[in-house]
């Protein structure tokens, strides 16, 4: 079953501090995997994805195949992180995605 | 930087009324998407569409809904009779060529409320 996973529902932290946001996916092929972002009242933008390898914002994230996750993490939050965060699996065929139910990540001053 | 528009922002109809709700997707781009979300829940994939057809479509997507390109430019996303339960956000999303490596981009959604 082709499905992503993210157990938390809302992350506080405080400002400066480390963030972690779980992902976990279940897919049969090779994955490919992207991390979505929503701020208030806005659509939903790409943060990364996995094959990019890059750094968005601080914000950075290993596919483990071994533990079938993708967790997003980010050393010092800012409180301009608050936000929705969303896990997508994009599938073959027709490319569409598979999201997780979200993290409402709050930063706290 | 180009945007991928939807209209209107806020419908409400009642139900068994037929909507259809418009997106304009980025000009190059070749795939085309719905996908809606609950309130409280998480984004789920509708329909998608590429070559002027439907390529794949969700258990979601029944026969009271349908897509439609009717003029190249615009794509439309019709319920023909609403009821109570699909009150949603809904998103269009479009896509270029890349194969699955390409993201895709979201229009800021309708949000459609039954009556």
């Amino acid at each position: 079953a082709q499905r992503v996973t993210q157990p938390e529902k809302l992350l506080s932290v405080f400002k400066g501090a480390p963030v972690e946001l779980k992902c976990n996916y279940s897919y049969s092929g090779s994955p490919e995997l992207f991390w979505y972002v929503q701020y208030s009242r806005q659509r939903l933008q790409l943060l990364l994805r996995h094959i990019s390898r890059e750094s968005i914002k601080g914000f950075t994230a290993d596919l483990n195949k071994g533990e079938t996750s993708f967790h997003l993490k980010k050393p010092f939050a800012q409180e301009e992180d608050s936000a929705m965060y969303y896990c997508a699996l994009i599938t073959s065929g027709t490319y569409k995605y598979i999201f997780g139910t979200g993290t409402r990540l709050k930063v706290l001053a | 930087e180009p945007e991928v528009t939807q209209t209107p922002s806020h419908q409400v109809t009642q139900m068994g009324q037929e909507v259809i709700l418009r997106c304009v997707p980025i000009s190059n781009h070749l795939y085309f998407y719905w996908y809606r979300q609950i309130l409280g829940q998480k984004v789920e994939f509708l329909v998608s569409f590429y070559n002027n057809e439907i390529s794949e479509k969700s258990e979601i997507f029944d026969d009271q809904f349908s897509v439609e390109r009717p003029d190249g430019s615009n794509f439309t996303l019709k319920i023909r009779s609403t009821k109570l339960e699909d009150s949603a956000m809904y998103f269009c999303a479009s896509r270029g060529i890349g194969g699955r490596y390409t993201e895709a981009f979201f229009g800021q959604g309708t949000r459609l409320t039954v009556v």
